[in-house]
């Protein structure tokens, strides 16, 4: 079965600070893909980053980067040099296929509280 | 703007009453997501829709229904409402392929209250 772990609830850095928000993914199917969206205090879901099982590739956008680990399923989220706009829940989601279509998990988010 | 909308955004009514919520999907998508979001909790899947027809079920109580029209939007039905039903509702959407997944652009919303 899938399942998605995001073990920290909640982190407070203070700005300037990195963070890095960890992802940890089970799943038995060698194709799926994961995802970061991003939520913060006005709610609005914001899609991050999509990344498939055969992409190991890190990948870096801004002050944002991601670390996929195969070996450790694993699918880390680092905010470089934080800023209080970063503030916000941050959900990893993993989709695999099943029965023939493709089903998302969200994990259940981790609160990032970026303080002046 | 993630192109997909909701309406409406705030919607207080009582116990036992039913209502609507609408979603409009973005230009091209065929896919539609509807997600619950509790205070302080996580998404919660409750269906999809591609195309017109329900392609998955996650964890939607008998009391709700939806469906997915000719024009793409879709509809989800609250019935017999309950307290426990106050919660912030998503609708998404995606390109949606057999042999891919893709990302999910939310809409706004809709905060249900129920008193």
């Amino acid at each position: 079965a899938q399942k998605v772990t995001q073990a920290q609830t909640e982190i407070s850095v203070v700005e300037k600070e990195d963070v890095t928000l960890d992802c940890v993914y089970e799943t038995r199917d060698t194709t799926y893909y994961l995802f970061w969206y991003k939520q913060p205090p006005s709610g609005e879901l914001v899609f991050l980053i999509r990344r498939n099982s055969f992409d190991e590739q890190n990948e870096i956008s801004g002050r944002y980067s991601w670390n996929f680990q195969k070996s450790t399923s694993s699918f880390n989220f680092t905010i470089t040099a934080s800023q209080v706009v970063d503030s916000a829940v941050y959900f990893c989601a993993l989709s695999e296929l099943t029965s023939g279509t493709y089903k998302y998990i969200f994990g259940t988010g981790t609160r990032l509280k970026v303080l002046a | 703007d993630s192109g997909v909308t909701q309406t409406p955004k705030h919607l207080i009514t009582a116990t036992g009453q039913r209502v609507t919520l609408r979603c409009s999907p973005r230009s091209g998508d065929l896919s539609v997501y509807w997600y619950q979001q509790s205070l302080d909790q996580g998404l919660q899947f409750l269906i999809q829709y591609y195309n017109g027809e329900e392609r998955a079920k996650g964890n939607i109580l008998e009391r709700f229904s939806a469906q997915q029209f000719p024009d793409l939007h879709s509809e989800l039905n609250l019935s017999s409402l309950e307290l426990g039903d106050s919660a912030l509702y998503f609708c998404a959407s995606s390109v949606d392929s057999r042999s891919s997944s893709y990302e999910q652009y939310f809409g706004p919303g809709t905060r249900l209250t129920v008193t």
